[in-house]
């Protein structure tokens, strides 16, 4: 079965300081992790994925996540936060391949919040 | 726009209403989930369209709920007889078909529809 969890519902940095949003997860297969963001009112975006390639990340508007396996741990971070990364964003494993298609399972989110 | 569409945005009825909820895929996917987020949670899944075929349900998804693929395009999501726990953010992603059997392929979700039962 798969899992994760996300450590701090709420975080807070200020404009230009490191982002690091924790993410931990649990798979009984090798995992494909995912890191989506949610804005107000809109759905989830995309922000990187690890596929069992490279472990380092890089994903849209700055962020990356590294993947460390003895860790289970697979992290978000953005070197320099900027007002405009205020949202929600969640953490999910991929569901073990079976009948063609993969569910997500989602952690309960982080809310990061920016001030200047 | 050619994202994943879904009406209405928002929902309120009262309790023992039915409501119908609606999500249009990018067209040249021929993957659809729904899934349920309620406040301060992640996405839970409900259920999985392959075209028109529904392959998997949630124990989520009790009786009261059901939803169609007709034709393999637009999805509805059906809830009878709403309870003050449905409550929650309805969430439609689309996915195209992976070249080959990958558990990478990403999932594209529309805006949601946010029901509140009185």
């Amino acid at each position: 079965a798969q899992s994760v969890t996300q450590l701090g519902s709420h975080v807070s940095v200020s404009e230009g300081a490191l982002v690091l949003l924790r993410c931990n997860y649990s798979s009984s297969v090798p995992p494909y992790l995912f890191w989506y963001v949610q804005y107000p009112n809109q759905g989830l975006q995309l922000l990187l994925k690890y596929t069992s390639a490279a472990t380092l990340v890089k994903g849209i508007n700055g962020f990356e996540a590294e993947f460390k396996k003895s860790e289970t741990s697979f992290h978000l971070t953005k070197p320099s936060a900027h007002m405009s990364d205020a949202a929600e964003y969640f953490c999910a494993v991929s569901s073990a391949f079976s009948g063609g298609y993969n569910k997500l399972i989602f952690g309960a989110g982080t809310r990061l919040a920016v001030h200047p | 726009d050619t994202g994943v569409s879904q009406n209405p945005r928002h929902k309120i009825t009262k309790r023992g209403q039915n409501v119908t909820f609606r999500c249009d895929p990018i067209s040249e996917h021929n993957r659809l989930y729904w899934y349920r987020q309620t406040l301060g949670q992640g996405p839970e899944f409900l259920t999985y369209f392959q075209n028109e075929a529904q392959l998997e349900k949630s124990r989520l998804l009790s009786d009261r709920f059901s939803a169609e693929r007709p034709k393999g395009s637009f999805s509805t999501l059906e809830i009878q007889r709403t309870e003050q726990g449905d409550s929650a953010m309805y969430l439609c992603a689309s996915s195209p078909p992976p070249p080959q059997r990958d558990r990478g392929n990403e999932q594209f979700f529309g805006p949601g529809t946010r029901l509140t039962v009185l």
